[in-house]
């Protein structure tokens, strides 16, 4: 069965630093995958999302991820982190089989003045 | 705001009781998911409408049912809750059927059972 593993469950960086939050994957077939990001009191909000087109994704908000098949990650960067950028991030895969999107525990980012 | 709405916004009811939850999908999109986000379980797929028909079965125990009307609005029951059912529930719609589509999420219906 396909699994998502989001490494740390809060990560906190400086206003400025590069964000690094990190998506494992596993899933027999090349996978769909997806970032989401829940402001508080809110739903989930598209970042971006991978169907096996260009390995390096662009999304919103200067977001990008990389999907890597060999170390099955398709970790979330953010060059410059901003105020706004804090909340929780939700990596989620749909693989085998088309199946529903599995979502992992999520990564809460903190950002520091 | 993504398209999706949801209602009510909060709901608080006593165990045992019997509730609806209410979902409109973006204009033109013909599927619906239900989503529990808890605590400890995370966020959990419920079930998959597709332009009215039932598409994928996910987490979702007997005492819950869902279904999706002609005008593609959708209703998850919940029926003789428990505490634990104390949850965040989202609707999420897309234009197809297929995982590899885009899922907007609503803003959810938060459901305090005393």
């Amino acid at each position: 069965a396909q699994s998502v593993t989001q490494l740390g469950s809060h990560v906190s960086v400086s206003e400025g630093a590069l964000v690094l939050l990190r998506c494992n994957y596993s899933s027999s077939v090349p996978p769909y995958l997806f970032w989401y990001v829940q402001y508080p009191n809110q739903g989930l909000q598209l970042l971006l999302k991978y169907t096996s087109a260009a390995t390096l994704v662009k999304g919103i908000n200067g977001f990008e991820a990389e999907f890597k098949k060999s170390e099955t990650s398709f970790h979330l960067t953010k060059p410059s982190a901003h105020m706004s950028d804090a909340a929780e991030y939700f990596c989620a895969v749909s693989g085998e089989g088309n199946t529903p999107l599995v979502f992992g525990k999520g990564t809460r980012l903190s950002v520091i003045a | 705001d993504s398209g999706v709405t949801q209602t009510p916004k909060h709901l608080i009811t006593a165990t045992g009781q019997r509730v609806t939850l209410r979902c409109s999908p973006r204009s033109g999109d013909l599927s619906v998911y239900w989503y529990q986000q808890s605590l400890d379980q995370g966020l959990q797929f419920l079930i998959q409408y597709y332009n009215g028909e039932e598409r994928a079965k996910g987490n979702i125990l007997e005492r819950f049912s869902a279904q999706q009307f002609p005008d593609l609005h959708s209703e998850l029951n919940l029926s003789s809750l428990e505490l634990g059912d104390s949850a965040l529930y989202f609707c999420a719609s897309s234009v197809g059927g297929s995982y590899s589509y885009e899922q907007y999420f609503g803003p959810g219906t938060r459901l305090t059972v005393t």
